[in-house]
Parts: C-alpha cells; structure tokens; sequence
C-alpha cells in the first residue's frame, strides 16, 4: 500500500518558471511532512518541512502549501534555476505516541525528476 | 561537522555471501534509520532505532536481513545470505528526535551489488 503519492514522476521548467510537485497522503496518523532533495550519487538532504497546524510555510525559494482537509500538499519552487535540477521526494511520519517517544520512519513518495532548462 | 558516515560507499559481491553496512550517526543524535532506493520501489524505510533500541523493524523485508544498534555511536546492516534482488543503494539517517522535529540526515548510501 502507497501510502504517499507523488506526481508528476517528471518535470520539466524553463528557468525562472514555478515547478510544483503534489503528494497525497492516506494515513491521518502523518503529522510531519518534510521535502527531501536529492542529487545523483547523494544522499537525500532535507529542504524545508511543515506540520499540518499551518497552511503554508516558505524558506527562500521554496514553498509547501498544505490542505489537512484533502490531505494533500504541494512543494513550489520560485524563480527555479538550472542548479535546482534533482529528484525531490515528499515524505511523512507520524507522532511521538507511535514510536516510543521518538521520532519516527519516513514513507516517501516515489519521487519527482525535475529538470530546468537553462 | 562529519555527517553521517556509512561504509563501505560501494559492495560487489555474489549471491549467497554474507555482507555487513556500517553506519556512524551524528554525534549526539539518538535516532537511527536504514532506508532502502531502488528504482522500482524508491525509498524504502527497512528499521528504525531509537536511543539504541529497535523500535520498527516491519520494513526489513525478510529473514535474511538483521541490524543492531551495539551503542549510539554505531549500527550495522547485514544480509545473511545475498541474493541479486538485494542490490540497492542502502541509506543510513540519524536525527536528534527533540520536541517536534524529526529532521533526518542521510548519510552518502552504499551502493550494493549482488551478482
């Protein structure tokens, strides 16, 4: 069982457009939603997180939008560059009670393969 | 800071051998996690430690694969014997599980090869 979609698999953006990447989650146990970016022969590295008590959360470029109702939520990328061409993956874990007061696994989507063409 | 530091960075072996993933968190860090990436089934979460105790191990997908956490400042990944499906790149990640964070830091991965 998926329990985190991803799309689109691929895409592709001129440089300065606005990729956005959506996931969806189905287990309302999920109560941290991190976005991970991750380039060839590298581990994943943490872009920016939210927790479904917000709407919203930007760090610089990056944004996630998030609807606790649809239980969805979205990574934008504002201004993108060719430097951001990487596969970026959503994620999700759940709360403490789950995991003996510490912090819990990560299920990831499938991941998304973004290339910005110069 | 080093990050997390996994060895060896790439593993050839053949089916039937017995292979060891090492993996060194963070200083100061007390959660641990092996993670899985194939292409056909992305990344996969195998097991978890917290404070060196396993807390889920329902990722490891068969017998033939076990993980310890001897002390905080070390676990291994072993696949006891190896098959061909076993290749993968295996990701370790350590966080400092405070408050509400579960900020993960992957370490390099080790690319395995079964053949």
């Amino acid at each position: 069982q998926q329990q985190v979609k991803q799309s689109p698999q691929s895409l592709i953006v001129q440089k300065g457009g606005i990729p956005i990447i959506n996931c969806a989650y189905e287990n309302t146990a999920f109560d941290y939603f991190p976005w991970y970016q991750q380039f060839p022969g590298k581990g994943p590295a943490l872009l920016i997180a939210i927790r479904p008590d917000v709407s919203e959360k930007k760090e610089g470029r990056f944004t996630i939008s998030f609807n606790k109702s649809a239980k969805q939520f979205s990574l934008h990328i504002m201004d993108s560059q060719p430097g951001d061409s990487a596969t970026y993956f959503c994620a999700a874990s759940r709360g403490r009670m789950y995991s003996g007061g510490g912090a819990d696994g990560l299920t990831f989507g499938k991941g998304t393969h973004l290339i910005i063409q110069p | 800071d080093a990050g997390v530091i996994q060895s060896p960075r790439h593993e050839v072996t053949e089916m039937g051998q017995e292979v060891t993933l090492r993996c060194k968190p963070i200083s100061g860090h007390n959660s641990l996690f092996w993670y899985r990436q194939t292409m056909m089934r992305g990344l996969e979460l195998l097991i978890y430690f917290n404070n060196n105790v396993p807390i889920d191990d329902s990722g490891m997908p068969e017998d033939r694969f076990s993980a310890k956490m001897p002390n905080a400042s070390f676990s291994t990944l072993k696949i006891q014997p190896s098959e061909p499906r076993d290749s993968a790149v295996y990701f370790c990640a350590s966080s400092l599980s405070t408050g509400g964070a579960n900020t993960q830091y992957f370490g390099p991965g080790t690319r395995l090869t079964v053949l």
